[in-house]
Protein backbone atom coordinates (compact mmCIF):
# COMPACT_ATOMS: atom_id res chain seq x y z
CA UNK A 1 0.00 0.00 0.00
CA UNK A 2 1.43 3.55 -1.18
CA UNK A 3 1.77 5.78 2.17
CA UNK A 4 3.48 9.58 2.14
CA UNK A 5 3.60 10.94 5.76
CA UNK A 6 4.43 14.51 6.19
CA UNK A 7 6.58 15.82 9.30
CA UNK A 8 8.03 18.66 10.52
CA UNK A 9 5.45 21.33 10.54
CA UNK A 10 4.99 24.05 13.81
CA UNK A 11 5.13 27.49 14.63
CA UNK A 12 7.73 29.72 13.07
CA UNK A 13 8.56 32.86 13.47
CA UNK A 14 8.62 35.07 10.38
CA UNK A 15 12.02 34.99 8.81
CA UNK A 16 13.13 31.82 10.06
CA UNK A 17 13.70 28.49 8.73
CA UNK A 18 11.59 25.31 8.30
CA UNK A 19 12.47 21.85 6.98
CA UNK A 20 9.39 19.16 6.09
CA UNK A 21 10.05 16.15 5.67
CA UNK A 22 7.75 13.59 3.52
CA UNK A 23 8.59 10.01 4.24
CA UNK A 24 6.73 7.22 1.58
CA UNK A 25 6.46 3.75 1.05
CA UNK A 26 4.70 1.11 -0.68
CA UNK A 27 6.75 1.93 -4.34
CA UNK A 28 9.64 2.51 -5.66
CA UNK A 29 10.46 5.92 -4.15
CA UNK A 30 13.57 6.72 -6.64
CA UNK A 31 11.48 5.77 -9.98
CA UNK A 32 9.13 9.05 -9.01
CA UNK A 33 9.02 12.67 -9.13
CA UNK A 34 7.51 13.67 -5.50
CA UNK A 35 5.66 17.23 -5.01
CA UNK A 36 4.69 19.60 -1.99
CA UNK A 37 0.99 21.49 -1.81
CA UNK A 38 -0.59 23.60 0.52
CA UNK A 39 -3.28 25.09 1.41
CA UNK A 40 -3.74 28.07 3.33
CA UNK A 41 -6.42 28.10 6.00
CA UNK A 42 -9.95 28.13 4.21
CA UNK A 43 -8.45 28.84 0.91
CA UNK A 44 -7.69 25.83 -2.05
CA UNK A 45 -4.84 23.94 -3.18
CA UNK A 46 -1.84 25.39 -4.37
CA UNK A 47 1.10 23.90 -6.04
CA UNK A 48 4.56 24.84 -4.33
CA UNK A 49 7.36 22.25 -6.08
CA UNK A 50 8.13 19.20 -7.06
CA UNK A 51 11.61 17.49 -7.92
CA UNK A 52 12.62 15.06 -10.43
CA UNK A 53 13.46 11.44 -10.20
CA UNK A 54 17.40 10.89 -10.25
CA UNK A 55 16.39 9.77 -13.99
CA UNK A 56 14.92 12.93 -15.54
CA UNK A 57 17.73 14.89 -13.76
CA UNK A 58 16.35 15.20 -9.95
CA UNK A 59 15.48 18.47 -10.97
CA UNK A 60 13.23 20.93 -9.34
CA UNK A 61 10.49 23.23 -10.40
CA UNK A 62 8.55 25.64 -7.64
CA UNK A 63 5.55 27.65 -7.73
CA UNK A 64 6.58 31.75 -8.16
CA UNK A 65 5.38 32.63 -4.83
CA UNK A 66 8.03 30.47 -2.96
CA UNK A 67 10.78 30.35 -5.67
CA UNK A 68 13.94 31.67 -4.05
CA UNK A 69 13.23 30.82 -0.45
CA UNK A 70 12.11 26.90 -0.67
CA UNK A 71 13.87 24.18 -2.01
CA UNK A 72 12.96 20.58 -2.50
CA UNK A 73 15.50 17.60 -2.23
CA UNK A 74 15.46 14.01 -1.39
CA UNK A 75 16.89 11.19 -0.04
CA UNK A 76 16.28 7.83 -2.16
CA UNK A 77 17.95 5.42 0.23
CA UNK A 78 15.84 6.85 2.66
CA UNK A 79 12.53 7.27 0.57
CA UNK A 80 12.36 10.86 1.90
CA UNK A 81 11.82 13.67 0.26
CA UNK A 82 12.35 17.11 1.81
CA UNK A 83 11.14 21.26 1.77
CA UNK A 84 13.30 23.59 3.30
CA UNK A 85 11.32 26.79 3.89
CA UNK A 86 13.37 29.96 4.15
CA UNK A 87 12.81 33.26 5.02
CA UNK A 88 9.05 32.64 5.83
CA UNK A 89 6.32 34.60 5.89
CA UNK A 90 3.04 35.07 7.42
CA UNK A 91 1.27 33.85 4.17
CA UNK A 92 3.08 30.71 4.07
CA UNK A 93 1.20 29.83 6.85
CA UNK A 94 -1.03 26.38 5.79
CA UNK A 95 -1.12 22.91 5.64
CA UNK A 96 1.81 21.48 3.64
CA UNK A 97 1.15 17.87 1.62
CA UNK A 98 3.34 15.86 -0.14
CA UNK A 99 2.12 13.22 -3.16
CA UNK A 100 3.87 11.02 -5.28
CA UNK A 101 4.24 11.28 -8.87
CA UNK A 102 1.00 9.94 -9.62
CA UNK A 103 -0.20 13.20 -7.75
CA UNK A 104 -2.41 9.98 -6.53
CA UNK A 105 -1.54 9.42 -3.14
CA UNK A 106 -1.24 12.28 -0.41
CA UNK A 107 -0.72 12.26 2.97
CA UNK A 108 -2.24 14.03 5.90
CA UNK A 109 -0.16 17.10 5.64
CA UNK A 110 1.42 19.16 8.17
CA UNK A 111 0.61 22.34 9.56
CA UNK A 112 2.81 25.62 9.54
CA UNK A 113 2.22 28.15 11.39
CA UNK A 114 3.99 31.89 10.89
CA UNK A 115 3.59 33.96 13.55
CA UNK A 116 5.61 36.38 15.81
CA UNK B 1 0.52 30.23 -15.34
CA UNK B 2 -2.72 28.09 -16.86
CA UNK B 3 -6.09 29.34 -15.66
CA UNK B 4 -8.71 27.15 -14.21
CA UNK B 5 -11.89 28.01 -13.79
CA UNK B 6 -14.69 25.94 -11.90
CA UNK B 7 -18.46 26.33 -12.36
CA UNK B 8 -20.53 26.48 -9.93
CA UNK B 9 -18.77 27.52 -6.94
CA UNK B 10 -21.05 25.73 -4.52
CA UNK B 11 -23.88 22.78 -5.38
CA UNK B 12 -27.04 21.54 -3.05
CA UNK B 13 -27.87 18.09 -4.33
CA UNK B 14 -30.90 15.66 -3.27
CA UNK B 15 -29.29 11.96 -2.85
CA UNK B 16 -29.92 10.04 -5.13
CA UNK B 17 -30.19 12.79 -8.40
CA UNK B 18 -26.79 13.82 -10.24
CA UNK B 19 -24.62 16.71 -10.51
CA UNK B 20 -21.90 18.31 -12.88
CA UNK B 21 -18.85 19.98 -11.90
CA UNK B 22 -17.45 22.42 -14.98
CA UNK B 23 -13.51 23.11 -15.29
CA UNK B 24 -12.37 25.58 -18.35
CA UNK B 25 -8.42 25.95 -18.80
CA UNK B 26 -7.03 29.09 -20.09
CA UNK B 27 -5.00 26.91 -22.61
CA UNK B 28 -5.71 23.82 -24.01
CA UNK B 29 -4.85 20.45 -21.67
CA UNK B 30 -3.78 18.18 -24.65
CA UNK B 31 -0.09 17.38 -24.82
CA UNK B 32 1.92 16.32 -27.77
CA UNK B 33 1.79 12.50 -26.56
CA UNK B 34 -1.91 12.62 -26.95
CA UNK B 35 -2.81 12.75 -23.62
CA UNK B 36 -4.64 15.37 -21.59
CA UNK B 37 -3.73 16.30 -17.95
CA UNK B 38 -6.30 16.54 -16.00
CA UNK B 39 -7.56 15.66 -12.44
CA UNK B 40 -10.02 15.73 -10.04
CA UNK B 41 -9.92 15.61 -6.70
CA UNK B 42 -12.57 15.39 -3.37
CA UNK B 43 -11.80 17.08 -0.58
CA UNK B 44 -14.11 15.72 2.23
CA UNK B 45 -13.77 18.01 5.52
CA UNK B 46 -11.07 18.14 7.79
CA UNK B 47 -9.68 15.36 5.70
CA UNK B 48 -6.95 15.55 2.61
CA UNK B 49 -7.80 15.65 -0.92
CA UNK B 50 -8.61 12.56 -2.49
CA UNK B 51 -7.95 11.83 -5.90
CA UNK B 52 -11.26 10.94 -8.25
CA UNK B 53 -9.58 11.25 -11.79
CA UNK B 54 -6.91 11.36 -14.25
CA UNK B 55 -6.31 11.87 -17.99
CA UNK B 56 -9.59 13.46 -17.65
CA UNK B 57 -11.58 10.26 -17.63
CA UNK B 58 -9.27 7.34 -15.68
CA UNK B 59 -11.24 6.63 -12.42
CA UNK B 60 -7.97 6.58 -9.77
CA UNK B 61 -8.12 3.25 -7.71
CA UNK B 62 -11.44 2.32 -5.39
CA UNK B 63 -13.04 5.49 -6.80
CA UNK B 64 -16.63 3.92 -7.52
CA UNK B 65 -18.11 4.26 -10.87
CA UNK B 66 -20.63 6.68 -10.41
CA UNK B 67 -17.94 9.15 -10.68
CA UNK B 68 -17.10 9.99 -14.24
CA UNK B 69 -15.59 12.42 -16.40
CA UNK B 70 -15.64 13.93 -20.14
CA UNK B 71 -13.96 17.02 -21.72
CA UNK B 72 -11.07 17.76 -23.96
CA UNK B 73 -8.94 20.75 -25.09
CA UNK B 74 -10.31 23.46 -22.58
CA UNK B 75 -13.85 22.18 -21.71
CA UNK B 76 -13.74 19.26 -18.77
CA UNK B 77 -17.03 18.33 -16.62
CA UNK B 78 -16.80 15.89 -13.51
CA UNK B 79 -20.16 14.38 -13.20
CA UNK B 80 -21.67 12.54 -9.96
CA UNK B 81 -24.20 10.32 -10.33
CA UNK B 82 -26.40 9.05 -7.66
CA UNK B 83 -25.27 11.42 -5.38
CA UNK B 84 -24.55 10.29 -1.33
CA UNK B 85 -23.87 11.72 1.56
CA UNK B 86 -20.23 10.49 1.47
CA UNK B 87 -19.94 12.54 -2.04
CA UNK B 88 -20.07 15.97 0.35
CA UNK B 89 -17.23 18.33 0.15
CA UNK B 90 -14.85 20.57 -2.36
CA UNK B 91 -14.46 19.25 -5.30
CA UNK B 92 -11.28 20.55 -7.41
CA UNK B 93 -9.71 20.11 -10.98
CA UNK B 94 -6.27 20.34 -11.66
CA UNK B 95 -4.03 20.74 -14.08
CA UNK B 96 -0.81 18.74 -14.91
CA UNK B 97 -0.14 19.64 -18.44
CA UNK B 98 2.54 22.91 -17.30
CA UNK B 99 3.24 23.75 -13.66
CA UNK B 100 0.54 22.40 -11.81
CA UNK B 101 -2.73 25.05 -10.88
CA UNK B 102 -6.27 24.38 -9.83
CA UNK B 103 -9.81 25.79 -10.26
CA UNK B 104 -11.06 27.74 -7.02
CA UNK B 105 -12.58 24.28 -5.81
CA UNK B 106 -16.91 23.89 -5.79
CA UNK B 107 -18.40 22.78 -2.51
CA UNK B 108 -21.10 20.13 -2.99
CA UNK B 109 -23.41 20.00 0.04
CA UNK B 110 -26.84 17.64 0.10
CA UNK B 111 -30.63 19.29 0.53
Amino acid sequence: EVQVVESGGGLVKPGRPLRLSCTASGFMFGDYAMSWFRQAPGKGLEWVGFIRSKAHGGTTEYAASVKGRFAISRDDSKSIAYLQMNSLKIEDTAVYYCTDGTYGHWGQGTLVTVSS
Amino acid sequence: DIVMTQTPLSLSVTPGQSASISCRSSQSLLHSDGNTFVYWYLQRPGQSPQLLLYDVSSRFSGVPDRFSGSGSGTDFTLRISRVEAADVGVYYCMQGIELPTFGQGTTVEIK
